[in-house]
């Protein structure tokens, strides 16, 4: 069974930083790519970021371009999001998501909200 | 960037009854569009993928059609279960892009 669980969302004050992590279980995980989605309270879905399931190649969403750096641990099955220069505009559950065989997101996290607030 | 656009924003539907999504994209995807469903306080499921294809495990009063620009998520015979938000998503160009979802409410 796949599971997807991220971690480390919060309160954080604008321009400030957070790391995300997501602990995946069930598949093989270098064999795949994943995404950050977002979803602002009461919105609807962001594509953030993506990584191929080597980690060389990544993509980003140009809200996000130069703040967030995606990356993966394929020995330890676990994907990442480092945030940095955080704005209001970026409060939102955080889902990571695994890719099928194409760019479609066919399992998704429970997500973790991140809050930036002063 | 591929604009994905659906329509209507909310359906009023009684159980038992049909109902017809649209999602329009700005541009062709020709058939990479996938349909995802959110109840309050889950994470999306995914539904169909290459527009007409269900994914495991997904009832077979759901289904996807259409190509290039236009298409179309239709549930046959709404259950209790299937009042939720509905997204479709573009997969052929970078940055992948989601509509911004349809609301299925009980009538």
């Amino acid at each position: 069974e796949v599971q997807l669980l991220e971690s480390g969302g919060g309160l954080v004050q604008p321009g400030g930083s957070l790391r995300l992590s997501c602990a995946a279980s069930g598949f093989t995980f270098s064999s795949y790519a994943m995404s950050w989605v977002r979803q602002a309270p009461g919105k609807g879905l962001e594509w953030v970021s993506s990584i191929s399931g080597s980690g060389v190649a990544t993509h980003y969403a140009d809200s996000v371009k130069g703040r967030f750096t995606v990356s993966r641990d394929n020995s330890k099955n676990t994907l990442s999001l480092q945030m940095n220069s955080l704005r209001a505009e970026d409060t939102a559950v955080y889902y990571c998501a695994k890719h099928g065989p194409q760019w479609l997101f066919d399992y998704w996290g429970q997500g973790t909200l991140v809050t930036v607030s002063s | 960037e591929i604009v994905m656009t659906q329509s209507p924003a909310t359906l009023s539907v009684s159980p038992g009854e049909r109902a017809t999504l649209s999602c329009r994209a700005s541009q062709s995807v020709s058939s990479n569009l996938a349909w995802y469903q959110q109840k309050p306080g889950q994470a999306p499921r995914l539904l169909i993928y290459g527009a007409s294809t269900r994914a495991t495990d997904i009832p077979a009063r759901f289904s996807g059609s259409g190509s290039g620009t236009e298409f179309t998520l239709t549930i046959s015979s709404l259950q209790s279960e299937d009042f939720a938000v509905y997204y479709c998503q573009q997969y052929n160009n970078w940055p992948l892009t989601f509509g911004g979802g349809t609301k299925v409410e009980i009538k």
